[in-house]
């Protein structure tokens, strides 16, 4: 079992729904992150928290540090925003910033 | 385009070849990573530089040998590799400060491999 786990691993939405996907890890942590993969590899980072919520544009991170469990909203959604969109957490101390990430959500959104 | 680079963006090998992959950042970071991507796994942490000095090795083969001359570059040596060797490798650079509390890790585009 991943110490980081995601879902669902597949998501088809219209264009327009609010999407919601989940990560849960079983690790102590000082932040959680919030990546985003297009076809072709990139990867962007969209979020870092380690408390409460964060806002940018029509996406929306909450994370709840007791129960170890993080949502990424997408609001107004929109065929650009197919990608995969991964979750990964930072633990705490030591001489590295070493990430542990999940299996990713693909998201599809058609027009 | 997030200020890290990646040379070749795709490779094809063979098991026999020797070939080198380059990542250049240019943020002015003090730490640099080489990740794995494999098909449905999650990324897998191979190598870290801080300050240059390599402090992570996470059980790679020694059939990838990675070099770090200087904070703003990075190379990972392929020699001899295997058909599972085949990924997207990425890399990644971040500024860490002593304490214990870590940063954003800013990731390069990628080098697709594959190994014949």
């Amino acid at each position: 079992k991943n110490e980081v786990e995601q879902s669902p691993q597949n998501l088809t939405a219209q264009e327009g729904e609010f999407i919601t996907i989940n990560c849960s890890y079983s690790v102590g942590i000082s932040a959680l992150h919030w990546l985003q993969q297009h076809p072709g590899g990139g990867i962007v980072s969209l979020f870092m928290l380690s408390s409460g919520k964060k806002k940018h544009g029509r996406l929306i991170a909450t994370i709840n540090i007791q129960e170890k469990h993080s949502s990424l909203h997408i609001t107004a959604s929109h065929p650009r925003d197919s990608a995969v969109y991964i979750c990964a957490v930072s633990s705490y101390g030591g001489a590295t910033n070493k990430l542990i990430f999940g299996t990713g959500t693909l998201l599809a959104v058609q027009p | 385009e997030t200020g890290v680079t990646q040379t070749p963006r795709h490779l094809v090998m063979g098991m026999t070849n020797k070939k080198s992959l380059k990542c250049e950042q240019h943020l002015g970071h003090n730490a640099m990573y080489w990740y794995k991507q494999s098909a449905k796994k999650p990324l897998e942490l191979m190598f870290v530089y801080n300050f240059k000095e390599q402090t992570e090795n996470n059980s790679v083969p020694s059939r990838f040998s990675p070099e770090c001359p200087n904070s703003s570059h990075l190379f990972l040596h392929l020699h001899t590799l295997q058909p599972e060797d085949s990924a997207l490798y990425l890399c990644a650079s971040s500024q860490e400060h002593t304490g214990g509390r870590h940063n954003e890790q800013f990731f390069g585009p990628g080098t697709r491999l594959t190994v014949l």
